[in-house]
């Protein structure tokens, strides 16, 4: 089973700033098959990025992943007042299909 | 529009059994990929099962291997979980997923399993 760490685990910033998530892989995660959720309390997650890169339908472009083997990113170019959530990183190369621990990006 | 709607949650005994249903709408619900994933109170997220477009395979997490099943009716555009010998670290809200398709010019569709949509979920508690 590949274990996925994410980190920091709380990240505490203003509106307008860089935020920069970490995923770690404990192994390789093939052909890149790395996504990142957001979530908001009382709902439920929402794709952001698949193929560890690539941006779901209708997310806004200050959202960007990169990454490849066993360490990847998220970034927020410049956080919205609505992007104040958790984010989980998953791996969908080998089953079972496992998340990351999740990061809190909260208001500073 | 893509619509996954849970039902069939509720409070259960230790060792009890539930049905969970996930009612689907807006797409060919018999191509695709469907999973369960769960979220214990304030946790993150745990992928459960999941099951092929036809309901040929099916997938478990260890830890619910042997106790739950996963099942679909296509010609009902439904996905069900039956939940067997519950226990009170299975409480959680259980969501259920749809799976996108990649194209591999080889060996044409396949389920690519990350979740491009989700329900709202539906609340399992166990606790006697």
């Amino acid at each position: 089973e590949i274990v996925l760490t994410q980190s920091p685990g709380t990240l505490s910033l203003s509106p307008g700033e860089r935020a920069t998530l970490s995923c770690r892989a404990s192994q390789s995660v093939s052909s890149s098959y790395l996504a990142w959720y957001q979530q908001k309390p009382g709902q439920a997650p929402r794709l952001l990025i698949y193929g560890a890169s690539s941006r779901a339908t209708g997310i806004p472009d200050r959202f960007s992943g990169s990454g490849s083997g066993a360490d990847f990113t998220l970034t927020i170019s410049r956080l919205e007042p609505e992007d104040f959530a958790v984010y989980y990183c998953q791996q969908y190369g080998s089953s079972p299909w496992t998340f990351g621990q999740g990061t809190k990006v909260e208001i500073k | 529009e893509v619509q996954l709607l849970e039902s069939g949650g509720g409070l259960v005994q230790p060792g009890g059994s539930l049905r969970l249903s996930c009612a689907a709408s807006g797409f060919t619900f018999s191509n695709y990929a469907m999973s369960w994933v769960r979220q214990a109170p304030e946790k993150g997220l745990e992928w459960v099962s999941a099951i092929s477009g036809s309901g040929g395979s099916t997938y478990y997490a260890d830890s619910v291997k042997g106790r739950f099943t996963i099942s679909r009716d296509n010609s009902k555009n439904t996905l069900y979980l039956q939940l067997n010998t519950l226990r009170a670290d299975d409480t959680a809200v259980y969501y259920c997923a749809k799976s996108p398709l990649y194209y591999d010019t080889l060996t044409g569709y396949h389920a690519s399993y990350y979740f491009d949509y989700w329900g709202q979920g539906t609340l399992v508690t166990v606790s006697s």
